[in-house]
């Protein structure tokens, strides 16, 4: 799995199959959390948020889990897909206005294997 | 609806020198922020801009400067360039101030420094 400021760690699937990218978020203060996808030569591309009121949210194909208690946050990926190879990366945000802090972890590199 | 355009997509320069990269961001959108990422340090926040002053700004030195237009065009500047400034600049747009809401990324500038 992926913490913040850890270097990049990397997941390989079968197509088909489920696949969970996992992340240790730092400040116990986030109250809003984003998953991230970076397909090679793009620039990051949103899938899902989950604000720290909730635990779990639900996307097309894609769920994400809070644990609030453990500071860990996750991205479940339903029937993964050749297209699903990226990197992904989580972010905590914390603070509003102009004074929050958005902090992204370093990523997961997902590999879907035909 | 067109995305978020970034140019130039590259460019190399030599210590010492400066750049200016550009951002247009989505139709409607009046909030850019600029991130710089590197393979050692991952996505970092540079600033953000909304309404053409700056909202929020990340921990980087006095030479990254950014600026946006009345149209909500933004451009980032950085002078007296050093080796470690190579890095892709991704310029990210969104509806609200203060990441409440989803960021749009554009594909970002490559600028490597000689």
């Amino acid at each position: 799995g992926e913490s913040v400021g850890l270097h990049l760690p990397t997941l390989s699937v079968q197509e088909g199959d489920n696949s969970i990218i996992n992340c240790a978020y730092s400040n116990s203060a986030s109250d809003y959390f984003i998953w991230y996808k970076q397909e090679s030569g793009k620039g990051p591309q949103f899938i899902i948020d989950i604000r720290s009121n909730m635990d779990k949210r639900q996307g097309q194909r894609v769920t994400v889990l809070l644990n609030k208690t453990v500071k860990h946050l996750s991205l479940q990926i339903a029937a993964t897909q050749p297209g699903d190879s990226a990197v992904y990366f989580c972010a905590e945000n914390w603070g509003g206005g102009s004074n929050y802090k958005l902090t992204f972890g370093k990523g997961t590199l997902l590999t879907v294997n035909p | 609806k067109a995305g978020v355009t970034q140019t130039p997509r590259y460019l190399i320069k030599t210590r010492g020198q400066q750049v200016t990269l550009s951002c247009s961001p989505i139709s409607g959108h009046r909030s850019v922020s600029w991130y710089q990422q590197t393979p050692g340090q991952g996505l970092q926040f540079l600033f953000e801009y909304f309404s053409e002053t700056q909202r929020n700004k990340g921990n980087f030195p006095g030479r990254f400067s950014g600026r946006q237009f009345s149209n909500s065009r933004s451009e980032m500047n950085v002078s007296t360039l050093e080796l470690g400034d190579s890095a892709l600049y991704l310029c990210a747009s969104s509806l609200v101030v203060g990441n409440t809401g989803e960021l749009f990324f554009g594909e970002g500038s490559r600028l490597t420094v000689l």
